[in-house]
């Protein structure tokens, strides 16, 4: 099975910040890579896909790269809508699909 | 405007059962691959099973084959899942989700959920 483990668990920043998020596969996933935001009592929210593709209706602040084993989220200047955790997600073994296990987001 | 809503959660005594249903609308359901994932109070999020298009390939996480069924209806435009023999460790917010594939060379490679039910909350407790 591919694990995906994401760096920092949690992360404190204040609005305005550059915050980079990052998310390792134990092998390789070529770009097959997502990453949703979760905030409290609300379903995730698909943010990229394919590791760098902005969902349709995803403020451009939000910024995806990578490929192979190595990826990154990039938020270019918090917004307090922000605050919340985000997920990695692979499907390189689809159907086979695994989550990271979130980064938590707080306000500093 | 797409969306799914779930249904069918509740309080059920361990080894007992419960059946989860997912009205989509607002899309065409019988062209998408669709997913059950689900997230243990607290925790992160775990991905339970998927169905393709026609229903023909059915695929679960290790920790529910064979207790776990899923299915669909695309007449009805409805996703199931019928869960067996639950246990305290499936007690979780139940969501379905879309499931976008990025097909190469008629090989599925990509695939990501857009968008997600608004959950069920499942509980297995006596």
């Amino acid at each position: 099975d591919i694990q995906m483990t994401q760096s920092p668990s949690s992360v404190s920043a204040s609005v305005g910040d550059r915050v980079t998020i990052t998310c390792r596969a134990s092998q390789g996933i070529s770009s097959w890579l997502a990453w949703y935001q979760q905030k409290p009592g609300k379903a995730p929210k698909l943010l990229i896909y394919a590791a760098s593709s902005l969902q349709s209706g995803v403020p451009s602040r939000f910024s995806g790269s990578g490929s192979g084993t190595d990826f990154t989220l990039t938020i270019s200047s918090l917004q307090p809508e922000d605050f919340a955790t985000y997920y990695c997600q692979q499907a390189n073994s689809f159907p086979l699909i695994t989550f990271g296990q979130g980064t938590r987001l707080e306000i500093k | 405007e797409v969306q799914l809503v779930e249904s069918g959660g509740g309080l059920v005594q361990p080894g007992g059962s419960l059946r989860l249903s997912c009205a989509a609308s607002g899309f065409t359901f019988s062209s998408y691959w669709m997913s059950w994932v689900r997230q243990a109070p607290g925790k992160g999020l775990e991905w339970v099973a998927n169905i393709k298009q026609d229903g023909s390939e059915k695929y679960y996480v290790d920790s529910v084959k064979g207790r776990f069924t899923i299915s669909r209806d695309n007449a009805k435009n409805s996703l199931y899942l019928q869960m067996n023999s639950l246990r305290a460790e499936d007690t979780a917010v139940y969501y379905c989700a879309r499931t976008g594939i990025t097909m190469v060379q008629g090989v599925i490679y990509g695939a990501w959920f857009d968008p997600w039910g608004q959950g069920t909350l499942v509980t297995v407790s006596s």
